[in-house]
């Protein structure tokens, strides 16, 4: 599985889009990129993923550039709840299920 | 459908002890996960299953953690006997089945242990 890279953490105003960036350079072209996150306390909640086009879903939005080294995932009006550990998870999907490798992630605080 | 469901929430016992985890997946789902979170090595897969078989259990620390399977419907994972550094949240995860994107995780409110 191709490694990600991710700031230790990030600052968001409440309201604002709150922009998470993701490196993954040696992604191969048929591993997904997933986005889960962690709230304090609580077990880990997914987000999105995507293969090569820009998804969208009730919660955020995932931009995935055309050579696929890297994404962005958004959140378009960040809340205070939207505080937590967000990761960044690039995966080969097969029938037999997968397992999600989780790194360090990305710390989001959102502030009043 | 009620999720993920683990038990107990909490365990507190002393080292030496037998420590059994519990997960009841969600139903139809056929993939379970068991991970384990530390501040130090963050979130850890131990071992998964598709179909109540053990696919790959390369996470387990030592031989004194094990886990099963029995059916589609329940999962244990087992220290005998338990240390000190077990210590941390486990998480239990299922995926697949009817009624949802079967390449999404669903995860448990884990088990916080404390083996003093």
């Amino acid at each position: 599985d191709a490694k990600t890279t991710q700031p230790t953490s990030m600052d968001c105003a409440e309201g604002r889009a709150a922009n998470l960036p993701c490196n993954h350079s040696t992604i191969s072209g048929n591993e997904y990129v997933y986005w889960y996150r962690q709230i304090h306390s609580q077990g880990p909640q997914y987000i999105i993923h995507g293969l090569k086009n820009n998804e969208t879903n009730e919660m955020a939005s995932l931009i995935i550039t055309e050579d696929r080294k890297s994404s962005t995932l958004i959140l378009p009006h960040a809340t205070l709840r939207d505080t937590a550990v967000y990761y960044c998870i690039v995966i080969l999907n097969s029938n037999s299920g997968y397992a999600l490798n989780f790194g360090k992630g990305t710390s989001l605080l959102v502030t009043p | 459908d009620a999720g993920v469901i683990q038990s107990p929430r909490h365990e507190v016992t002393e080292m030496g002890q037998e420590v059994t985890l519990r997960c009841k997946p969600i139903s139809g789902h056929n993939s379970l996960f068991w991970y384990r979170q530390t501040m130090m090595r963050g979130l850890e897969l131990l071992i998964y299953f598709n179909n109540n078989v053990p696919i790959d259990d390369s996470g387990m620390p030592e031989d004194r953690f094990s886990a099963k399977m029995p059916n589609a419907s329940f999962s244990t994972l087992k220290i005998q006997p338990s240390e000190p550094r077990d210590s941390a949240v486990y998480f239990c995860a299922s995926s697949g089945g009817r009624g949802g994107r079967w390449e999404t995780q669903y995860f448990g409110p884990g088990t916080r242990l404390l083996v003093l």
